[in-house]
């Protein structure tokens, strides 16, 4: 059926080191893909998020690369930091319903 | 992220009983939609709606409610028929249709059956 999977599910990393976060997606008229971040116990909040008319987005650490084609995209984090580690959520339109549909998650863990 | 609230934080619920959780936006947001959170899980669908007095299933509607007659109010009922609803329960509202853009989430009410 209409999905977005999200991989890997957990991801350890090295303070200093990079992390990537990688999403599919099912539904072609899929146009915006948002990344969100969740710490524990909290609301999830927006980071970063790509319209399918560019292929990347950069904001500071956190940049996004969309390949429409293959319909995935990617959450990259440079230099992380002990407080980079949360729960990162991917999301995709699935037009056929109008609603928002979230992949199952990444649990980043930044060691000092 | 004052702009959508949801109450109450943490709701106790015995068994057989229905309990409503309320979320209510300022945003002028035509969205809302209603997640459900288990424990090291993602976000499932329970409810959404795109505009007032209309509303559509998601992937787990069954045991739920919702109702959609103010544009800011979104109101999610848990009935007796939810046999396992102890979860982290999130809103969010939007704008959707041809220009998608962010959710903005609640600060979600823990629900914990007795």
């Amino acid at each position: 059926g209409e999905n977005v999977e999200q991989h890997p599910s957990t991801l350890s990393v090295q303070e200093g080191d990079s992390a990537v976060i990688k999403c599919t997606y099912s539904d072609s008229a899929s146009n915006y893909f948002p990344w969100y971040k969740q710490e524990l116990g909290k609301r999830p909040q927006l980071i970063i998020d790509i319209r399918s008319n560019v292929g990347e987005k950069k904001d500071q650490r956190i940049a996004v690369t969309l390949n429409k084609t293959a319909k995935h995209f990617s959450l990259h984090i440079t230099e992380t930091q002990p407080e980079d580690s949360a729960v990162y959520f991917c999301a995709a339109p699935l037009r056929v319903n109008n609603d928002m549909r979230f992949g199952a998650g990444t649990r980043l863990t930044v060691k000092p | 992220d004052g702009g959508i609230t949801q109450s109450p934080k943490y709701l106790f619920r015995k068994e057989g009983q229905n309990v409503t959780l309320s979320c209510e936006q300022n945003l002028n947001h035509d969205a809302m939609y209603w997640y459900r959170q288990d424990p090291g899980q993602g976000l499932r669908l329970i409810y959404y709606s795109q505009i007032v007095n209309d509303f559509q299933k998601g992937d787990i509607a069954e045991g739920y409610s919702v109702s959609r007659e103010k544009k800011e109010s979104f109101p999610l009922t848990v009935t007796s028929a939810q046999k396992n609803p102890t979860a982290f329960y999130l809103c969010a509202s939007g704008t959707s249709g041809t220009y998608y853009n962010e959710q903005f989430f609640g600060p979600g009410t823990r629900l914990t059956v007795l």
